[in-house]
Order: structure tokens, then sequence, then C-alpha cells
């Protein structure tokens, strides 16, 4: 297991640049979520797939925001024309997946640090 | 919809003394209830889980917490203080066993004072 790999740690841009982040979960893994992170809040969830599948997203992912799992594997997350409210800590998480009653822990990254100049 | 409500931004502690977190959870259905802890600069890792078993859940590390309906919370205690504890902890929510998004807790940084 070697858990949940992200890419990069730390990303700085200037405003109004496009950024993206990948994300490898931890292999067999149908789930992977993303969260978004601002300083001295908790994560808020943005968007999960079920393997290649989108299968909701959050009113926070804007339009500039688009985020892809096309392979069922790896996921990539892209923002747009970046704002300085989109600095934050992005995390990913994956799970094994499953509908319940078992519960299936979702394993987080340790996240992409991104700072907007 | 489901929210937490994570009572204390910032606990201190002396080393050696018992920890409380508290934590009140608001859901329109039988919820699941985590904690996670995050020190800095990492990801964020599972400590104890609530899925309608147990009421009193035992995590990692000697934490505790205990699902109390009456009073819709989910209190995280441990008896000992250690230095190492020291990080930012969050409540968390969701439905479906945690088999679906989870939402967060606006978190409590605990200060272990040695």
């Amino acid at each position: 297991d070697t858990g949940v790999s992200q890419d990069p740690r730390h990303k700085i841009t200037k405003r109004g640049q496009n950024v993206t982040f990948r994300c490898d979960p931890i292999s067999e893994h149908n789930r992977l979520y993303w969260y978004r992170q601002t300083l001295g809040q908790g994560p808020e969830f943005l968007t999960y797939f079920q393997n290649e599948a989108q299968l909701e997203k959050s009113r926070l992912l804007s339009d500039r925001f688009s985020a892809e799992r096309p392979k069922g594997s790896f996921s990539t997350l892209e923002i747009q024309r970046t704002e300085q409210g989109d600095s934050a800590m992005y995390l990913c998480a994956s799970s094994p997946g499953g509908a319940g009653p078992v519960y299936q822990p979702q394993h987080f990254g340790d996240g992409t640090r991104l700072s907007i100049l | 919809a489901q929210s937490v409500t994570q009572l204390d931004s910032h606990v201190s502690v002396s080393e050696g003394t018992p920890v409380l977190l508290r934590c009140n959870y608001s859901s329109s259905y039988s919820p699941s209830l985590f904690w996670y802890v995050q020190h800095p600069n990492k990801g964020l890792q599972l400590l104890l889980k609530y899925t309608s078993a147990a009421t009193l859940v035992k995590g990692i590390n000697g934490f505790e917490a205990e699902f109390k309906k009456s009073e819709t919370s989910f209190h995280l205690t441990k008896p000992s203080a250690h230095m190492s504890d020291a990080a930012e902890y969050f409540c968390v929510v969701s439905l479906n066993f945690g088999n679906e998004k989870l939402t967060f807790g606006t978190g409590t940084r605990l200060t272990i004072i040695p």
C-alpha cells in the first residue's frame, strides 16, 4: 500500500494562469474524491468519481474547475484563469467504494498547496 | 443536509492531563461520524469512526468518542495528553456509512503544554 500520491506538493502561479494537479489513488480503489481546504478551515468537498464516472459535483466547483479520471485510475483537477480566492490546499482521497453497510474509509494524500500571486 | 459544529477553535492542555474536544452534529438521517487528525502540511488521518454500531468507539493513539443521540454530540477524549497529540482535529459527518462525501467541521487546534 503506497498511499494516495499527489503532485505537485506546492504550486505557485500568477493570477489568470491555468494549473493542473494530479492524484494517484491507492491501486484498486474505485472511488476518488477531491476536497479543498482554505487556511483555518476544514476541507470542503468538491467532487468524486466512481471509476471513471463523475458522480457528484459541489456548487464550489465553478465553471473554471474541471476534474477528470479518464481510465478510472489517476485523476486530474484543472483550474483555468486562476483567481486569488483559489489559493488553498487541494486534497485527494480514495476508497474501495461501495454503497454500505460496510464502511469504506477514505485515505487522504498530503495535498497540493496552491498559491496565487 | 448534514453538518457538524466544533465548539472550540483552540484547546490547550498540559501534557499528561485529559483531552476533551467537543463536536455537535446535525443530520436528517442516521449519520456516520468520524474524527480526523491533521499534522502541519500533511494529509488527514482517521482517528476513529461511528457507523451505528457501539456508541462508545475507540480509535488509535488512545482516543475515544461517544455518540450521544439525545445530545447530538460526538465528543473526542483522551485520558492523558502526549506532546505528539498536538495537531488540528476535525469532526466529520457523512451518510451511507461514510461511503459518500465527508462534511468537515472547522477544526480544533490542540496545543500541548510541556
